[in-house]
């Protein structure tokens, strides 16, 4: 079966700093990855979904990059995080292009103080 | 643009009532609907789905209602429960090639009093 792992689970990060959140997906290959952002009490924003190793769409102009070195890893930073980025990370797969179900991580929640 | 538009935005229902959240999509090549649950602090997991070829599916108290001529689809959650309280999100796909992306509805944050 297919599992998602995502860490870290909660971080506090002052302003500044950088940050860097991966995501790992057993069981499958080449699967499509996606990062998505929910504010507090709002919906999802896609930030970055991914088709194959190092290739990468982003979907919202930010100061967060999205990296995927292995075929089932990826990776979420920053540089330099701004309070603004505080939210509940969440990373998710999908079996390519032909698959219809995404399945989600247990998300990471950040901080920035 | 927002490609599923989903409604209302929260929604206070009695314990034992009948919980209804609507979602519309204009695109006509998606063909598959399914609905999300999210507790607090959880990532969203699949609840319920339905292909456009059928009018209504229906898992225990949870049933989708799917409409193709009007483009829109309906989650019901029967004898709704204090349990069921979390937020639900819409969602829409289509199987292709270039099928990479997912489109959410912006959710709605069900609460059933006890």
């Amino acid at each position: 079966s297919q599992t998602i792992h995502q860490w870290p689970a909660t971080l506090v990060q002052p302003v500044g700093s950088p940050l860097s959140l991966e995501c790992t997906v057993e069981g499958t290959s080449n699967p499509n990855l996606y990062w998505y952002r929910q504010a507090a009490g709002r919906g999802l924003q896609l930030l970055f979904y991914s088709i194959g190793i190092d290739q990468i769409s982003s979907e919202v102009p930010q100061n967060l990059s999205a990296s995927r070195p292995q075929d089932r890893q990826f990776i979420l930073s920053s540089k330099k995080l701004l309070l603004s980025d505080s939210g509940f990370y969440l990373c998710a797969w999908k079996r390519g292009p032909l698959g219809n179900t995404i399945y989600f991580g247990e998300g990471s929640w950040l901080t920035v103080v | 643009q927002q490609q599923v538009k989903q409604s209302p935005q929260s929604l206070i229902v009695q314990k034992g009532g009948i919980s209804i959240i609507n979602c519309a999509y204009e695109n006509t090549a998606f063909d598959y609907f399914p609905w999300y649950q999210q507790f607090p602090g959880k990532g969203p997991a699949l609840l319920i789905a339905i292909r456009p070829d059928v009018s209504e599916k229906k898992e225990g108290r949870f049933t989708i209602s799917f409409n193709k001529s009007a483009k829109q689809f309906s989650l019901h959650i029967m004898d709704s429960q204090p349990g069921d309280s979390a937020t639900y999100f819409c969602a829409a796909n289509f199987v292709a090639p270039t099928g990479n992306q997912f489109y959410f509805g912006t959710g709605t944050s069900l609460t059933v009093i006890p």
